[in-house]
């Protein structure tokens, strides 16, 4: 696609559920990123896949999240047992990878809110 | 821990005026540093700098690298009301450039 597209742009869940967020990233980029930003924070890194396979993990806060990228293109983060301090925008990045790709072009992001 | 810190975190300014918003950073094996401009949701990409004292313009905006000192500006000059927006500076690090580090940012608001 032309851009990187989130689904969906606004979640509300109830403390407890589960919840999955879909990237649809730029076609042809092999390199796909999510991110995490509290309100008046900065982005925070989560993951990044680099084909089908996590790269680096070590963001992830613990292990009631989980990423996947089966095919190398779309990717679903999932939170499982979600909790009122994973209110956030969830954002995805994706690049073309590669040594010097370190350009992300990020999408609008997902705005999870967990009462 | 690699770490980015942005100054100053809220600015406010009148439309016209130039501003100069401050990146400063430590981690390990730098490989680039980033700047991105987020008015609703998606940051988008301005510049990246990877060599020192080369600056890099686009327009009104321009920006400058200093590895020994450790930080970068970005300027932004005769300031309009659609610049307003959060400005994110980020460094690539041990990590390669892949994994971001992002400072909280600058929330820039310019008034008519």
């Amino acid at each position: 696609g032309a851009g990187v597209s989130q689904t969906p742009s606004n979640k509300v869940t109830e403390k407890g559920k589960y919840v999955e967020l879909r990237c649809d990233p730029i076609s042809g980029h092999t390199a796909l990123y999510w991110y995490r930003q509290s309100l008046g924070q900065g982005p925070e890194f989560l993951i990044y896949f680099q084909g089908t396979g996590a790269a680096d993990d070590s963001g992830l806060p613990n292990d009631r999240f989980f990423a996947v990228r089966p095919e190398g293109s779309v990717s679903t983060l999932k939170i499982q047992r979600t909790e009122r301090g994973d209110s956030a925008v969830y954002l995805c990045a994706s690049s073309q990878g590669g040594a010097g790709a370190n350009v992300l072009t990020f999408g609008a992001g997902s705005r999870l809110t967990v009462l | 821990e690699d770490k980015v810190v942005q100054s100053p975190l809220s600015l406010v300014v009148h439309e016209g005026d130039t501003v100069t918003l401050n990146c400063s950073y430590e981690v390990t094996n730098f490989r680039s540093l980033l700047w991105y401009k987020q008015e609703k949701k998606a940051p988008t990409f301005l510049f990246m700098l990877t060599s020192s004292g080369i600056e890099k313009k686009s327009g009104r905006l321009s920006s400058i690298l200093d590895k020994k000192e450790l930080f970068s500006i970005l300027n932004i000059t005769a300031t309009q009301t659609g610049d307003s927006a959060i400005y994110l500076c980020a460094v690539g690090g041990v990590q390669g450039a892949q994994k971001l580090v992002f400072g909280q940012g600058t929330r820039l608001t310019i008034n008519p």
